[in-house]
């Protein structure tokens, strides 16, 4: 099993569509959890991190689900900008907290 | 600017050719990494430094070496390339420490290697 796996998409949504995906990680012990956003041929770019309590930036909102061993990204109201694949990545005690784990990201497309 | 710094952006060349992947970051972080990306393989990670000094062996090592003789610079090395190390590899370096996750990239170096 993936340390952490992502559905790979794509996502096909119309613009000012709600889309939510999903990360799962497979060990209990992981500490940080991060959602990264990467456009087609460019680097990584942190879009948030996820606390435990949630958190919400605009039109994202990031959850943690311990129990289950998933974070969320929410995406309200879509804009063509937010065209991209993004990528989950977990931090923890198992890697001594050096190694951030990307998972293989979800492509979304917004279309007008 | 605050930026990590990577070259050269492209790169072709040949099985056996040593090549140097040089990166440097300004923002006086501990920790620097390098990255290969893949089609349906994601980010894997081949080393990291912790510090000056300081490098270990991330997933996917085989094929490369790194150095860490200063703070701001790490770079990758291609001993002898092969055919399967054509990829996009991405340096990254953030402050050290528990918790500090943001990692900050540079804009990657595409290498194909015939």
């Amino acid at each position: 099993r993936k340390e952490v796996e992502q559905d790979p998409g794509p996502f096909n949504v119309p613009e000012g569509a709600t889309v939510a995906f999903n990360c799962t990680y497979s060990n209990s012990a992981s500490q940080s959890f991060f959602w990264y956003r990467q456009d087609c041929r460019k680097e990584p770019k942190l879009l948030m991190s996820v606390y435990s309590s949630g958190n919400e930036d605009g039109r994202f909102t990031a959850q943690l689900n311990r129990a289950s061993q998933y974070i969320s990204l929410l995406i309200r109201d879509s804009k063509l900008s937010d065209s991209a694949t993004y990528l989950c990545a977990v931090t923890g005690m198992n890697t001594g907290f050096q190694k951030l784990v990307f998972g293989t990201g979800t492509r979304l497309l917004v279309s007008p | 600017e605050a930026q990590v710094t990577q070259n050269p952006r492209y790169l072709i060349t040949v099985t056996g050719k040593k090549l140097t992947v040089t990166c440097s970051q300004n923002m006086n972080h501990e920790y620097m990494s390098w990255y290969r990306q893949d089609p349906g393989l994601g980010l894997r990670q081949i080393y990291y430094s912790m510090n000056v000094e300081v490098t270990d062996k991330g997933d996917v090592p085989e094929g490369y070496k790194v150095s860490r003789k200063e703070k701001r610079n790490f770079p990758l090395i291609l001993e002898s390339p092969s055919p399967n190390q054509t990829s996009l590899y991405f340096c990254a370096s953030r402050l050290a420490g528990v918790g500090s996750g943001e990692l900050f990239f540079g804009e990657g170096s595409r290498l194909t290697v015939l």
